[in-house]
């Protein structure tokens, strides 16, 4: 079965709007890691947490081990924002990422 | 600093023949992986190498896929016999044990 499911698969906001996007896991993980995406684009590592909360810029990731899910939380959101947010989990013992099927986020003015 | 570089970007194959994808990871990262994107299947992890020893490649479909690193500075995906399900955009990465940078990818098509 899937091991990693992100919710919801599409998002549209307006402007300055905050998202939450929610990831929730299957098996173990060391680690969540969130990645950006632009249509026909490379994928570009955000945030990586093993657990708890981190920041960077407008970017919160919440990741609560023990209840195998994550969130990623953008605030103010823009318009260069819009692209598709990926999860992804790695195991102990293993670097090989499962990657859930993204959420894609549509920002407008 | 170049990032991970993929070559080629585009590659269209016919059914039958033989792909080889190449990928120079970042220098001095201890570990190369390669997936798979597809729109219906998403990324898939494919195989990875630590200081070029081969550690996981679950992900190989066994038949016609192999990998790759003869050196440090690159590893080769290779796809013989190639069938129309391979299309897809192939993805190398290298870490160095925190971030993982992705290239640009290589879209496989085969007619």
């Amino acid at each position: 079965g899937q091991q990693v499911q992100q919710s919801p698969a599409s998002l549209v906001l307006q402007e300055g709007e905050n998202a939450e996007l929610q990831c929730n896991f299957s098996s173990t993980a060391t680690r969540l890691q969130w990645f950006y995406q632009r249509p026909g684009g490379s994928l570009v590592s955000l945030l990586s947490n093993p657990s708890g909360t981190k920041h960077t810029g407008r970017l919160t990731s919440t990741t609560v081990t023990k209840e195998r899910r994550g969130s990623l939380h953008i605030s103010s959101s823009q318009i260069t924002d819009s692209g598709t947010y990926l999860c992804a989990m790695d195991q102990g013992g293993s670097a090989k990422l499962i990657f859930g099927e993204g959420t894609k986020l549509t920002v407008s003015s | 600093n170049a990032g991970v570089i993929q070559t080629p970007r585009h590659k269209v194959t016919g059914k039958g023949q033989e792909a080889t994808l190449w990928c120079e990871p970042i220098s001095g990262h201890s570990a190369v992986f390669w997936y798979r994107q597809t729109i219906v299947q998403g990324l898939e992890f494919l195989t990875y190498f630590r200081n070029q020893a081969p550690i996981d490649d679950s992900g190989m479909p066994k038949e016609r896929f192999s990998a790759q690193m003869p050196n440090q500075s690159h590893s080769t995906l290779k796809i013989q016999s190639t069938q129309p399900q391979d299309s897809a955009v192939y993805l190398c990465a290298s870490s160095l044990g925190g971030g993982v940078f992705f290239g640009k990818g290589t879209r496989l098509t085969v007619v």
